[in-house]
């Protein structure tokens, strides 16, 4: 079983609210990845990260936010939450040779009222 | 034209069936090509893994992969109703990126 987590599991807020989703994992993976997923519809790649200072946008826009200052976490920030945001958030890992094997987290499940 | 098309479903099928599931693409680039299974509230975990054209197996479950077709498919024997899941293809060329299908949902009725 993959040792990568993310909190919270579920989070429900209103519009406006600057939230941080967490995502750590323990198996000193360098590459990171951030992806959304709708019901019904493809993951889509957000942001990603190389390793330490490494952060890059992946192929959906986003108006979120990622920082790897640590090897083992990448926390996701969307500084002002909309409705439109609504949507689970999956966070996965890889080692630096095998990228496109991906671990991934629980996600998270976030609602924007 | 989306660059991965998966059988939508869902799919309902008995204890002990054989259950089928594909994808298409049309990146003749990828090389590598995998199936997650997706448990409800759960994050996606890797089930097969193959490199370009060939079978995979492993226990219950068979990997194939049709290059020249751009087609991938992926089986289950004597399926359980524990497989009742989500599975999402996926694939990519050389690097990190992956490209997703929209998942198969399947449950399996005991």
């Amino acid at each position: 079983e993959a040792d990568i987590y993310q909190t919270p599991r579920y989070l429900v807020i209103g519009t406006g609210k600057k939230i941080t989703l967490e995502c750590s994992q323990t198996m000193g993976h360098d590459k990171m990845y951030w992806y959304q997923q709708d019901p019904g519809m493809e993951l889509h790649l957000i942001h990603y990260s190389y390793g330490v200072n490494s952060t890059e946008k992946g192929d959906l826009s986003s108006e979120s936010t990622v920082s790897r200052i640590r090897t083992e976490h990448f926390p996701l920030t969307l500084e002002s939450a909309r409705p439109s945001h609504t949507s689970q958030y999956l966070c996965a890992s890889s080692d630096r040779e095998h990228t496109d094997t991906q671990y991934f987290g629980p996600g998270t499940r976030l609602t924007v009222l | 034209q989306k660059e991965v098309e998966q059988d939508p479903g869902p799919l309902s099928v008995p204890e002990g069936a054989i259950v089928s599931l594909n994808c298409t693409y049309s990146n003749s680039a990828f090389q590598y090509f995998m199936w997650y299974r997706q448990y409800s509230r759960k994050g996606p975990e890797l089930l097969m893994y193959t490199y370009s054209s060939g079978n995979k197996e492993d226990g219950r479950f068979t990997a194939q992969v049709d290059k020249s077709s751009k087609y991938i498919s992926l089986f289950i024997r004597d399926s359980q109703p524990s497989d009742s899941a989500t599975y999402l293809c996926a694939m990519s060329e050389e690097d990190y990126k992956l490209s997703f299908g929209a998942g198969t949902t399947v449950t399996v009725r005991a």
